[in-house]
């Protein structure tokens, strides 16, 4: 495996409150991104981080929030839930030099 | 905007048949890549492609890269119960940025 985890892997919760995704690696990648994966739509980026501290917006990103104070760790916050934040979440990090996505087991939430 | 736009959504085999998913993008691509996501798994990467005319192949799966660099196809030869799965192009602009197709479904039937 890749050495990516994301915690918790299965989340419902309700209509406005808040919800926080966690994404850890272990191996020191500066670069980290968000996704959200729902059908017919396939992978969409909703943010990403360069560093510590450094993070820019995505394709989707009203909604979410991110922060990123140490580099193993990206945190996903959803600060108002909405049922439309149905979806499965992944994250995934890249290796310096290169674009391409190791992504980790995905975190499924459910917004009643 | 940039996007890219994956066909079929769906396909349906017979094992021992081929299989293509083609994708295409509407301004040129700096490079693509490939990725399977087994059921209830998380996509996982196959190959890049980022030469103009570029063909490279894996065992039974053949990736082409058009000449204009704005479209790519993934072809799989006499799938197997093994090949299920969903299968994502990703096109890589020359911003940085990276957009994925929607996917192509594949069931196998033994």
């Amino acid at each position: 495996d890749a050495g990516i985890t994301q915690s918790p892997r299965h989340k419902v919760t309700e209509t406005g409150t808040p919800v926080t995704l966690r994404c850890h690696q272990t191996e020191n990648h500066r670069y980290m991104y968000w996704y959200r994966q729902d059908p017919g739509h396939g992978l969409r980026l909703i943010h990403y981080s360069y560093g510590v501290k450094d993070t820019d917006k995505g394709e989707v990103s009203d909604g979410y929030s991110v922060s990123r104070s140490k580099t193993e760790d990206f945190l996903l916050t959803l600060e108002s839930a909405t049922s439309s934040q149905t979806s499965v979440y992944f994250c995934a990090f890249s290796r310096e030099g290169t674009d391409t996505q190791y992504f980790g087991p995905g975190t499924r939430l459910t917004v009643l | 905007g940039q996007q890219v736009m994956q066909i079929p959504q769906y396909q349906h085999v017979q094992e021992g048949e081929d299989f293509t998913t083609y994708c295409n993008s509407s301004t040129t691509l700096s490079n693509i890549q490939w990725y399977k996501q087994r059921p209830g798994g998380h996509p996982v990467f196959l190959i890049q492609l980022v030469k103009s005319g570029e063909v490279k192949k894996q065992k039974r799966l053949t990736f082409q890269f058009g000449e204009a660099k704005k479209n790519s196809s993934l072809h799989i030869t006499a799938t197997q119960t093994t090949d299920v799965g969903t299968y994502f192009c990703a096109g890589g602009y020359n911003n940085n940025d990276m957009r994925f197709g929607a996917g192509t479904r594949l069931t196998v039937k033994p």
